[in-house]
């Protein structure tokens, strides 16, 4: 079946614009995660959604980052007054259920560029 | 707070020979622990996993076994191939939290 999916794959912006990257998970999927990856880390978590309310956001940086997930399917992080050190791999994932033992799957990530 | 520390990067191996990719955690608790793969190119993918103290997780011959009292969850396979050439993760998720707390990565290198 189809994974999760993350659309742009790229997007360059200047600083001080606002961006929408958006999350597809897998259907059926309750929870839905966004980290993001800077070069030559691993990922750091941001927010998880546990259908369509923010069950843990204590991992998004400063206000200029807000995620919805409106109807507890697809989901949407929006960055406010881009900087440059905002430029990173930002990675979506899902699982079934969001318990501790559960699998999450990821995406192949939106890589943002902010010049 | 919580935390994953893995091995310095990169490994670089020949074929067929054996590895070792050490990883230790800090967490209270009992987290699950997980080891995901990141092929050139490609997403994120879960290798292998274990939920609980001296669980063995294992997949495509690789194995983790969970040591609860060295705090460790070190990545093993007897005999690597250049296919297996990635960025390896290790992670821990805690019971009361769906967020998945990774290392800093470990290069593999396989030559042949």
């Amino acid at each position: 079946g189809a994974g999760v999916s993350q659309t742009p794959s790229n997007k360059v912006t200047e600083k001080g614009k606002y961006v929408e990257l958006r999350c597809d998970p897998i259907s059926g999927h309750t929870a839905l995660y966004w980290y993001r990856q800077s070069l030559g880390q691993g990922p750091e978590f941001l927010i998880y959604f546990q259908g369509t309310g923010a069950a843990d956001d204590s991992g998004l940086p400063n206000d200029r980052f807000f995620a919805v997930r409106p109807e507890g399917s697809v989901s949407t992080l929006k960055i406010q007054r881009t900087e440059r050190g905002d430029s990173a791999v930002y990675l979506c994932a899902s699982s079934l259920d969001g318990e501790s033992t559960d699998t999450q799957y990821f995406g192949p990530g939106t890589r943002l560029t902010v010049l | 707070g919580d935390s994953v520390t893995q091995m310095e990067g990169p490994v670089t191996l020949s074929e067929e020979a054996f590895l070792t990719i050490n990883c230790t955690y800090t967490a209270t608790g009992y987290p699950s622990l997980f080891w995901y793969v990141q092929y050139p190119g490609e997403g994120l993918q879960l290798l292998l996993k274990a939920t609980k103290a001296d669980d063995k997780g294992s997949n495509k011959g690789f194995e983790a076994t969970y040591r609860k009292e060295t705090t460790s969850f070190h990545l093993e396979k007897g005999s690597v191939q250049v296919s297996d050439s990635a960025v390896y993760f290790c992670a821990l998720k805690k019971s009361n939290t769906g967020k998945l707390i990774f290392g800093q990565g470990t290069t593999l290198q396989v030559k042949p």
